[in-house]
């Protein structure tokens, strides 16, 4: 079984200030992880995703998300916030094991608020 | 714009009407998706299909019924639903055998049972 858990219902920060999204994932094998975002009455928007190699994975918009094996962890980050970041984000888990098929795991979501 | 469009946006239907969502993906994607979004509950897979055959039925009520006719347009069909089926309905599609089998949604259609 696979999951992915976003301890955070809602993060809040001030624009220009750093901005991290939290994520944890449980998968049987080696996960293959991914970032959406989903903009107020739009459908979500891939942002980057980990498959293999760099721990450090880069994406759209200024987005980065660290991959950590040892924490289960893919937090998504940026270094500073834009008024325009304000969204509700995904993180997404898919076990690498052929068995998985196509299904990928979401978790239930981040809003974040980003301030003037 | 996304690479995967759905019609309508919008839609409000009565619990006895019969109607359907569409979804049209141009991404020359080989698997298709239906995915629902409501307030109560995170992002719910409902049907899988890879080369128009169907490969997951997340125990959807019959109620509920995909057609898939070709790998580049999915259809959900719709008839005497409840109101608790008021929901955003994300249509979504990848490649399988690429790398990481990146899934790509369309803007949903808003659905709301009156």
């Amino acid at each position: 079984a696979q999951s992915v858990a976003q301890p955070e219902d809602q993060v809040n920060v001030a624009e220009g200030n750093p901005l991290t999204v939290k994520c944890t994932y449980s998968v049987s094998g080696n996960p293959y992880l991914f970032w959406y975002v989903q903009y107020p009455n739009r459908g979500l928007q891939f942002l980057l995703k980990y498959i293999t190699g760099d721990n450090l994975v880069k994406g759209s918009y200024g987005f980065e998300a660290e991959f950590n094996k040892s924490q289960t962890s893919f937090h998504l980050k940026k270094p500073s916030a834009l008024v325009s970041d304000s969204a509700l984000y995904f993180c997404a888990v898919r076990d690498m094991i052929r068995a998985a098929g196509n299904k990928l795991t979401f978790g239930g979501g981040t809003r974040v608020l980003v301030k003037p | 714009e996304t690479g995967v469009t759905q019609t309508p946006r919008h839609l409000v239907m009565g619990m006895t009407n019969k109607k359907s969502l569409k979804c049209e993906q141009h991404l020359g994607h080989n698997a298709m998706y239906w995915y629902k979004q409501s307030a109560k509950k995170p992002l719910e897979l409902m049907f899988v299909y890879n080369f128009k055959e169907q490969t997951e039925n997340n125990s959807v009520p019959s109620r509920f019924s995909p057609e898939c006719p070709n790998s580049s347009h999915l259809f959900l069909h719709l008839h005497t639903l409840q109101p608790e089926d008021s929901a955003l309905y994300l249509c979504a599609s990848s490649q399988v055998g690429l790398s990481g089998n990146t899934i790509y949604f369309g803007e949903g259609s808003w659905l709301t049972v009156v």
